[in-house]
């Protein structure tokens, strides 16, 4: 069965750090990969996904993830934080079922200190 | 851009009553999904739609839960029983194919309080 785990409930960087929100994921089968985030108030929007076309997986606002099989994760980086980036990250996996369902991290809160 | 909506956006019951959610999935869509969280937790899958029947529930998916689409517009997820253990946020997300092969758009969720 697929499974995804975040690691730190809450990271907290400074505006113009780095950001890195880490997801490692369990699966049999080769995973898609997904991040999503929720601005408060706001439902979940896709960041960037993972399909198996390229390993680095450009997104939104400036969100880059990178699949590494070997070490079975799919961490999310931002060169450079925003403010406006303070919102909940959340990791999944498409499931290997045939509808497709997502299984989710436990989520990932970001405060960006000024 | 067309978007997911729901409603009502919070929901306050007593214990017992039943719940109807309601969700106007991408009008071209064509797989439908609820999960909820509960505070603190994971999102959780509780069921997809497609074809017009259940294609996948999970354990939550109990006897007092049910979903339809009763005019090809709206897709709603009826609690029948509520108990304080169904608090939680609730999202319907929607598909033009499945989750593995196509984005999954969520709506802004309705959150759910039962006393």
């Amino acid at each position: 069965a697929q499974s995804v785990t975040q690691l730190g409930s809450h990271v907290s960087v400074s505006e113009g750090a780095l950001v890195l929100l880490r997801c490692n994921y369990s699966s049999s089968v080769p995973p898609y990969l997904f991040w999503y985030v929720q601005y408060p108030n706001q439902g979940l929007q896709l960041l960037l996904k993972y399909t198996s076309a390229a390993t680095l997986v450009k997104g939104i606002n400036g969100f880059e993830a990178e699949f590494k099989k070997s070490e079975t994760s799919f961490h999310l980086t931002k060169p450079s934080a925003h403010m406006s980036d303070a919102a909940e990250y959340f990791c999944a996996v498409s499931s290997s079922s045939n509808t497709g369902k997502l299984i989710f991290g436990q989520g990932t809160t970001l405060q960006v200190k000024p | 851009e067309p978007e997911v909506t729901q409603t009502p956006s919070h929901q306050v019951t007593q214990m017992g009553q039943e719940v109807i959610l309601r969700c106007v999935p991408i009008s071209n869509h064509l797989y439908f999904y609820w999960y909820r969280q509960i505070l603190g937790q994971k999102v959780e899958f509780l069921v997809s739609f497609y074809n017009n029947e259940i294609s996948e529930k999970s354990e939550i998916f109990d006897d007092q839960f049910s979903v339809e689409r009763p005019d090809g517009s709206n897709f709603t997820l009826k609690i029948r029983s509520t108990k304080l253990e169904d608090s939680a946020m609730y999202f319907c997300a929607s598909g033009v194919d499945r989750g593995d092969q196509e984005t999954q758009y969520f709506g802004p969720g309705t959150r759910l309080l039962v006393l």
